[in-house]
């Protein structure tokens, strides 16, 4: 069975630009939670979407978003980037407890 | 207070020997426990799960919990070079889907 894959894998930005970025779940996972990764924060929850509907968030400011398809792929978009949006982002799938994720490769974002 | 604690490391254990890993967690509902690894420049893998207190046995791991005192651990059996990797301890609170908090990590280094 194929993993998560996201895309794309590196990204670098510019100062107020805005940036998407897309997780494809594990066939069958119908819940995918994001994560942000930083040498100092650590991992950060973002938010969850399970069956379309955002179910969880986490302490985020309203420039992070995000959305999922009926396909359960997700998209979770940046506006007006920031430096400090430099970071790992991670998106993990799981089944409908959204319990056991298991993680995408990532998209290293550059804010510059 | 920090939701999940862990000891930062480095964790240094000879070849052969057994790795002692552990993480504290503060909210008291809480579930649900994660162990992840995850190599240098590599998302985190999912390595075991426990919801029960006690111990759950996987090959060379063993995960313990003891949920009265709010405290998880993670025993890698017979250590070999290829367990140095960071270990990420995960929560998922009570009724939150999706949403995993994680520790900052301990990293490992199994000396041959």
């Amino acid at each position: 069975k194929a993993g998560v894959t996201q895309t794309p894998r590196y990204l670098i930005k510019t100062r107020g630009q805005q940036v998407t970025l897309s997780c494809s779940p594990i066939s069958g996972h119908r819940s995918v939670s994001w994560y942000q990764q930083t040498p100092g924060q650590g991992l950060q929850f973002l938010f969850e979407y399970f069956s379309e509907t955002q179910r969880n968030k986490g302490n985020f400011p309203g420039r992070f978003s995000g959305r999922q398809f009926s396909n359960s792929r997700s998209e979770m978009n940046v506006s007006t980037l920031e430096l400090g949006d430099s970071a790992l982002y991670l998106c993990a799938s799981s089944h409908s407890t959204g319990l056991e994720q298991y993680f995408g490769p990532g998209t290293r974002l550059t804010v510059t | 207070q920090k939701e999940v604690e862990q000891n930062s490391g480095p964790l240094s254990v000879p070849e052969g020997a057994i790795a002692s890993l552990n993480c504290t967690y503060s909210d008291r509902g809480s579930q649900s426990f994660f162990w992840y690894r995850q190599y240098s420049g590599k998302s985190p893998e999912l390595i075991m799960f426990i919801y029960s207190n006690g111990d759950k046995e996987d090959g060379r791991f063993t995960a313990q919990l003891n949920k009265a005192s709010q405290y998880v651990s993670l025993l890698i059996r017979d250590s070999q070079p290829s367990d140095s990797a960071t270990y990420l301890c995960a929560v998922n609170g009570d009724n939150q889907g999706g949403k995993l908090i994680f520790g900052q990590g301990t990293e490992l280094s199994v000396k041959p």
